[in-house]
């Protein structure tokens, strides 16, 4: 079984600049989680969503950040403008539904210079 | 806030002894604890986990225990191998129903030959 796709593996901006993050979630799971891991600290949710609709993004920078999952399957992850407190590896995790397991991709380390 | 803290950043062990490993929470309407271990440039991968209405769960090397009246809860790897060293991440359920994972920041364990 495929696992979570995640791609650009590794991405270097300046701030102010723009940069999107795409995910594949494992085949057939409806529940999609973009988490912020800033070193040193624990993963933290930025946005949930079921198949296509969003559950919670209570924690997610609306004014600079934004997330889609079209069609309920890939979804993608938009900073703009960057700032250098964005710097963090953005994991994207998948489950079959709420409360269950959690497959995480590889994530993206961002550095924004 | 942090709900789920891990006070200790950093553990060695030998490798064949016992490497305990804490989590402190503050919510106690979490009902379900989740342990992650994550190696480097890689997604956090799901290890062990325990309900609230047990006290004890175990999977071959690894044991979760859990202890309600001074929320804490403690994963114990008997016996370490080096293969062992990796961040693992203490994870508790909110308190709502989405899924959404509380982390702790981590504790990185080095099990040294």
């Amino acid at each position: 079984e495929a696992g979570v796709a995640q791609s650009p593996r590794y991405k270097i901006i300046e701030k102010r600049q723009s940069v999107a993050f795409w995910c594949n979630p494992i085949s057939g799971h409806a529940t999609l989680y973009w988490y912020q891991q800033i070193l040193g600290q624990g993963p933290k949710l930025l946005i949930q969503f079921q198949n296509n609709g969003v559950v919670d993004d209570s924690q997610l920078p609306k004014d600079r950040f934004s997330a889609e999952r079209l069609k309920g399957v890939d979804s993608t992850l938009k900073i703009q403008p960057a700032k250098l407190e964005d710097s963090a590896v953005y994991l994207c995790a998948s489950s079959p539904s709420y409360r269950n397991e959690q497959f995480f991709g590889p994530g993206t380390r961002l550095t924004v210079l | 806030d942090q709900q789920v803290k891990q006070n200790s950043p950093s553990l060695s062990v030998q490798e064949g002894r016992i490497s305990i490993l804490n989590c402190d929470y503050t919510n106690s309407m979490f009902d379900y604890f989740l342990w992650y271990k994550k190696y480097p440039a890689e997604g956090p991968t799901f290890l062990i986990s325990i309900s609230s209405i047990k006290d004890k769960n175990e999977d071959g090397r690894f044991t979760v225990f859990l202890n309600k009246s001074a929320k804490h809860l403690s994963l114990h790897i008997v016996p370490s191998q080096p293969g062992d060293s990796a961040v693992y991440f203490c994870a508790a359920w909110g308190s709502s129903n989405t899924g959404k994972l509380i982390f702790g920041q981590g504790t990185t364990l080095q099990v040294k030959p």
